[in-house]
């Protein structure tokens, strides 16, 4: 079993729809949790970060967190074509480590 | 600020060669990081630096070394190339303190082809 897992792609949207993705995490000790995006050619940029139970918004991106059922999902609303990208789930460690899911692919159709 | 930036941007080896790729963090930052990036495996751990010392070791084969100067930059070396080495090999720096808060920055990679 992988150590994050993320939804299959990829994920096709129409523009102005919300885009869910969600990540799964397994059973160690876990710190913060990372939304990265990642244009195709480009490196991951950082979108949002997470460390406690519960919804973070940042604009039109909302991140949740679910310790208990080791869950954390990103919400992206009013979806944009500038979207269409790659989206990675990360979660760091108590050792420091950094772990990725092997990505989501999100297009939205204009 | 300056972000995290990676020398040469791109490269061509051929088998059996060595490489080495440089990365010189944000200012501030002490802790790089290492991930190998292939469509099939997606992003892999390879190592973390922070102060010069080798904080943490991802499952590559002693092929892969890395090592970080006082200034924080750091290097990685690959040796004895093979075709499966071809990659995007991306640094991240943050500041590497023991806060949940610290986060990982990313370059812009080194995509290495070996032919």
């Amino acid at each position: 079993q992988k150590e994050v897992e993320q939804n299959s792609g990829p994920l096709s949207v129409p523009e102005g729809a919300i885009a869910s993705l969600n990540c799964t995490y397994s059973d160690r000790v876990s710190q913060s949790f990372f939304w990265y995006r990642q244009y195709s050619g480009k490196s991951p940029e950082l979108i949002m970060s997470i460390y406690s139970n519960g919804d973070k918004e940042d604009g039109r991106f909302t991140a949740q967190l679910n310790k208990a059922s080791q869950y954390v999902s990103l919400l992206i609303r009013d979806s944009q074509p500038s979207d269409s990208a790659t989206y990675l789930c990360a979660v760091k460690w108590s050792d420091y480590k950094l772990s990725f899911g092997a990505g989501t692919t999100v297009t939205v159709r204009a | 600020k300056a972000g995290v930036t990676q020398t040469p941007r791109y490269l061509i080896k051929t088998r059996g060669q060595q490489v080495t790729l440089s990365c010189s963090p944000i200012s501030g930052h002490r802790s790089v990081s290492w991930y190998q990036q292939t469509p099939g495996q997606g992003l892999q751990f390879l190592f973390e630096y922070f102060s010069e010392t080798q904080r943490n070791k991802g499952n590559f084969p002693g092929r892969f070394s890395g090592r970080q100067f006082s200034n924080s930059r750091s290097e990685m070396n690959v040796s004895t190339l093979e075709l499966g080495d071809s990659a995007l090999y991306l640094c991240a720096s943050s500041p590497g303190l023991a806060a949940i808060t610290d986060t990982q920055y990313f370059g812009p990679g080194t995509r290495l082809t070996v032919l």
